[in-house]
């Protein structure tokens, strides 16, 4: 079947500091993947997306490269900030399903 | 051009009560999808239906759960006899094509608590 497995959280960083969230999957076709952003009592936002193989996602200093090889979609961004601190969500579609299949989430929270 | 709007934010019922989500999807969108978050959890698929229709109910309970969107007016998700493990976050997204998950635009979402 499909499925995401992403890094336990919670995480926890100072401001400027480097963020790496891991995210793996399973898929039995050719997906899409995707970084979701949820901030405290909203709906996920999009952050980023990569559509194929070696395509880099990025938005916000957020960047995340499609790794074929080694099936992974990780979030990186290099200096964080006290506003990053949400829920992220890796998440994966299979071509011609309206289906997203959701990793656990992982909290980060940076501090000042 | 308004966002994915769910009614209400916050929901409470007790045990056995019935419990009614609405969600209005963005303007120009016919398509919804129902989206559940269990505490601590990743959100799980429900439902997609676009006007008139249920096309994917693979993620329904069996019991106690339906959905519809009608020609006019919001998606709904009822839930009946409520049980305390259906409290949980209740997304809706929206998108103006089918399959076109790039495009799949998320609510603030209903919390409902079942007490």
């Amino acid at each position: 079947g499909n499925s995401v497995t992403q890094m336990e959280g919670p995480v926890t960083l100072s401001e400027e500091a480097f963020l790496t969230i891991n995210c793996t999957y399973t898929a039995t076709g050719y997906p899409s993947l995707f970084w979701y952003v949820q901030y405290p009592g909203e709906g996920l936002q999009l952050l980023l997306k990569a559509t194929k193989a070696d395509d880099k996602g990025s938005n916000k200093g957020f960047e995340a490269t499609y790794r074929k090889e080694t099936t992974s979609f990780h979030l990186e961004k290099g200096s964080v900030q006290v506003s990053d601190s949400a829920v992220y969500f890796c998440a994966l579609s299979i071509g011609g399903s309206e289906k997203l299949v959701f990793g656990k989430g992982t909290k980060l929270t940076v501090n000042p | 051009n308004a966002g994915v709007m769910q009614n209400p934010r916050h929901l409470v019922r007790r045990r056995g009560q019935e419990a009614r989500l609405r969600c209005s999807p963005m303007k120009g969108h016919s398509h919804v999808y129902w989206y559940r978050q269990l505490p601590e959890e990743g959100l799980k698929f429900m439902v997609y239906l676009q006007k008139e229709n249920i096309i994917d109910e693979s993620g329904m309970p069996k019991e106690r759960f339906s959905a519809e969107f009608p020609k006019e007016g919001p998606s709904i998700l009822r839930i009946q006899q409520v049980v305390r493990g259906d409290s949980a976050a209740y997304f809706c997204a929206s998108s103006p094509r089918r399959g076109d998950t790039d495009t799949q635009y998320f609510g603030p979402g209903t919390r409902l608590t079942v007490l």
